[in-house]
This record gives structure tokens, sequence and C-alpha cells, in this order.
């Protein structure tokens, strides 16, 4: 079965102060890793694609990696606009023909000024 | 605003009820998704169409739910006989590209009495 498990469940940062996020995934056939965020109230908003091991993504202060187990998110030099829960999804191979992505519970990340 | 729109954003209702939710989808997107997420848990696939044919039904969704897709355009989730265990938010999204990245609504949350 497809699993995805995200540590820590929450994270607290003063600003500045950089760290990552993991994201650690079993899939039958990954077919692509995907990082989104969301804020409270709010829909998640996609952040990252990754499809194979090695492969890196950047936009801002974050930069999303990928191996064949894991794969993390960085964040550097965050500032409280960061402050957001950042959801990691898998794809597999089996998971249904156009996009039934499973979702981890999240990582809740507070960025203190 | 062309992103995903949701209606009614916000639902209180007494059990034993039906509820009916909207979504409108940025409209040259052909696939359109059902999620519901639960406090503290990530986002769980309910359902997808792409145009009007509803193509994947999750092993978990009751036959208290159905959904629609009529004319492949906006896309209504019902609920029949709500239960207490169906609090959650309803969240739609739509994609025109690649599986996985999505595009999400502000969700429909629910809360049965």
């Amino acid at each position: 079965e497809d699993q995805v498990t995200q540590s820590p469940e929450a994270l607290r940062l003063q600003e500045g102060e950089s760290s990552s996020l993991n994201c650690s995934y079993t899939v039958s056939g990954l077919r692509g890793l995907f990082w989104y965020r969301q804020d409270p109230g709010k829909g998640p908003e996609f952040l990252f694609t990754l499809y194979s091991a090695g492969e890196e993504k950047e936009k801002e202060r974050l930069k999303a990696t990928l191996t064949k187990k894991e794969s993390f998110l960085h964040i550097t030099a965050p500032k409280p606009e960061d402050s957001a829960t950042y959801l990691c999804a898998v794809l597999g191979r089996y998971g249904g023909s156009q996009g039934n992505l499973i979702f981890g519970k999240g990582t809740k990340l507070s960025v203190k000024p | 605003d062309t992103g995903v729109s949701q209606n009614p954003r916000h639902k209180i209702t007494k059990r034993g009820q039906n509820v009916t939710f909207r979504c409108d989808p940025i409209s040259e997107h052909n696939r359109l998704y059902w999620y519901r997420q639960t406090l503290g848990q990530g986002p769980e696939f309910l359902t997808y169409f792409q145009n009007e044919a509803q193509l994947e039904k999750s092993r978990l969704l009751s036959d208290r739910f159905s959904a629609e897709r009529p004319k492949g355009s906006f896309s209504t989730l019902e609920i029949q006989r709500t239960e207490q265990g169906d609090s959650a938010m309803y969240l739609c999204a739509s994609t025109g590209g690649r599986a996985g990245e999505l595009f999400f609504g502000e969700g429909s949350r629910l809360t049965v009495l």
C-alpha cells in the first residue's frame, strides 16, 4: 500500500533559521512526488514536482530534493510569511490513471520574527 | 478571479440531512477532483472526473456520496443522510496539465451536528 510519512509534525523556527522538512514514502512505482503549501482555512497550493532520485527544484527560499526513499524540503533563511503547513504527496503506478494523490499529514511550520 | 471556486464555504447541518457542494473549476481544465480533509490530516482522494466522465472513485467513498459533472463544466458533490463522521473540509481541485499538479479551491467546510 502506498504510504507517505512526514516529519516533524510541527516545527518552530526563528526568522532566518534554516531547516529541513522530511517526507518518507513507500510507493509501487513512483510517478511523481509533490510538495504543496497550505495556509489555514485554505486549499493546498502546488509548489514542486520531483520525478526521479537526484532531482532538485528551487523556488525563492525553498528547495526540494528527492532520493529513492524520501524527499526533503529545505527552507533557507525563512521569513514569517513562510509559516504554513507543508504537504507531501506521491503518485504511484497503481494510484489511479490521472492523479489519485496520496498525501502525508503535513508539517506545520511556524516562523517567528 | 479565475481560480477554482467552491460553494458554499461553510455548511452546518443536522444528522440525517442531505447536503450538496458545488465546484467551478478553472475553465480550461478538463480534469476535476474531490478530496476530503479532516483536522490534522492530509487530503484524502474521493473521486475524479475527466470532462463529464467519472473515471475513479475511492473505495472509501460511501454509497451516500454521489458526484456529478454535467457537460464537463462545474461539479456537484452530494452527501445523503449525513453522519457526524462526514464533518470535514471538502476540497475540489482541477488541472489541465500534469497529473498531480492540482489547483485547489478554498474548500467547503461541513459540520454535522
